[in-house]
């Protein structure tokens, strides 16, 4: 059964700070990997897609990388902002399910 | 990018009515939807998966007479709240996928208060 672990729970952080978040997986026979970014009171918003063949993935001030013979991802986030302060989600795509980490809550302090 | 418009974002109800929660794929076919629950400050649940034309296979303590789950076309899954009760008042978000290749993408939720 696969099982996400997502380290930090909680990381609150100076503004301007650069950052990583960790998500970790046991099964390494997955589609892809995707993180999310999930606002309170809102729904997910899709921040990478990291397909099994691929090693990472960018968009502006985000770098996702997926080690998956080790069963590893980190989210990286440049100079960090206030308007980054959320709840971040790893999930894993295999056979038919997405399986979901715990998340990690993160403060961006002005 | 790949959208899943969901409504209503928020919906109060009197308990022992049926509530109807819509989710639309606008630029994609989704041919397979999920409906997930989440309780505050914890993490998703998933309730059900639903391809189009099947019927929808609920997780293990999800009651498949109370939550009703339609999937009648690529691009529009339904969940039906029957006869709601105070205790089903929670956060309803679906997501859908064109399959492996392009990841899941999920609506705005919904929130739903049985009074």
């Amino acid at each position: 059964k696969q099982e996400v672990t997502q380290i930090p729970a909680a990381l609150s952080v100076p503004e301007g700070e650069n950052l990583v978040l960790n998500c970790s997986f046991t099964d390494s026979a997955i589609y892809n990997l995707q993180w999310f970014r999930q606002d309170p009171g809102k729904g997910l918003t899709s921040l990478l897609l990291i397909q099994s063949s691929q090693r990472e993935q960018t968009s502006g001030r985000l770098n996702a990388s997926l080690d998956k013979s080790s069963g590893r991802s980190t989210l990286y986030i440049a100079a960090s902002q206030p308007g980054d302060s959320a709840t971040y989600l790893c999930a894993v795509s295999g056979s038919e399910k997405l399986v979901f980490g715990k998340g990690t809550k993160l403060t961006v302090n002005p | 990018g790949a959208v899943v418009s969901q409504h209503p974002s928020r919906v109060i109800c009197k308990s022992g009515t049926s509530v109807k929660i819509e989710c639309r794929s606008l630029d994609f076919q989704a041919t397979t939807m999920f409906w997930y629950r989440q309780f505050p400050k914890q993490s998703l649940m998933l309730m059900a998966t639903s391809n189009e034309g099947s019927k929808a296979t609920y997780e293990q303590g999800v009651e498949k007479d109370k939550f009703l789950i339609n999937h009648a076309s690529l691009t529009l899954s339904t969940l039906t709240v029957t006869s709601a009760h105070p205790e089903d008042s929670s956060f309803y978000i679906c997501s859908g996928t064109g399959g492996p290749d392009y990841g899941y993408t999920f609506g705005s939720g919904t929130r739903l208060t049985v009074v």
